[in-house]
């Protein structure tokens, strides 16, 4: 059973485009949702995150988008460049269950020049 | 800082044969966690760590034994290797369990034959 949801799994953009990759939570006790970026060959790295009493956080071009009543979160990122084709994960944690992180299935992100 | 470090970077086992992933962080981090990723699934726990002599089962621990004998080192064993078991390992830490980032290392890739 899978507590956190996210779609799609791949994404194909042009430069310039804007790429949203959209997660779905059960467990309404989360309180941070953080996103990871990925590239080939390393681990994954902290990106932007967002606590539930905020719907909207940017940070350069990159944007969550959050809505706690459909228990819903998305990343867009703006004006995309190549540089940004990567895997992208939303997680999830609870401070009170010791922050363990639980994440979506990782969705691949293509940016075509 | 070299921060989180993972040996071996690949390794091959047969089924039924036994042994270690490293881990190491130079950062003093309280939190050490390990995760298999798997194409889909994202990343799952599978132990963790709160401090030195301490750990607990995540959401996948079968096969798999930690020990924490120093801050610094959090190593993984598999008692019995099964074709299961292939896929990318990470560590990961955490300043302290009040915390929400996690610094990931670069990965084992294991395949069990």
């Amino acid at each position: 059973q899978q507590q956190v949801k996210q779609s799609p799994q791949s994404l194909i953009v042009q430069k310039g485009g804007i790429p949203i990759i959209n997660c779905a939570y059960e467990n309404t006790a989360f309180d941070y949702f953080p996103w990871y970026q990925q590239f080939p060959g390393k681990g994954p790295a902290l990106l932007i995150a967002i606590r539930p009493d905020v719907s909207e956080k940017k940070e350069g071009r990159f944007t969550i988008s959050f809505n706690k009543s459909a228990k819903q979160f998305s990343l867009h990122i703006m004006d995309s460049q190549p540089g940004d084709s990567a895997t992208y994960f939303c997680a999830a944690s609870q401070r009170a269950a010791g922050n363990k992180l639980t994440f979506g299935g990782g969705t691949r992100v293509l940016v075509k020049p | 800082n070299a921060g989180v470090t993972q040996t071996p970077k690949f390794q091959v086992l047969k089924t039924g044969q036994s042994m270690t992933l490293q881990c190491a962080q130079d950062m003093n981090h309280e939190y050490m966690s390990w995760y298999r990723q798997d194409p889909g699934m994202g990343l799952r726990l599978i132990h963790y760590s709160v401090g030195a002599g301490i750990t607990d089962q995540g959401e996948v621990p079968n096969g798999y034994n930690v020990s924490r004998s120093t801050t610094e080192d959090f190593p993984l064993r598999l008692l019995s290797a099964a074709p299961s078991q292939t896929s990318v390992y990470f560590c990961a830490s955490t300043p302290d369990r009040g915390s929400y980032e996690q610094y990931f290392g670069p990965g084992t890739r294991l395949t069990v034959t």
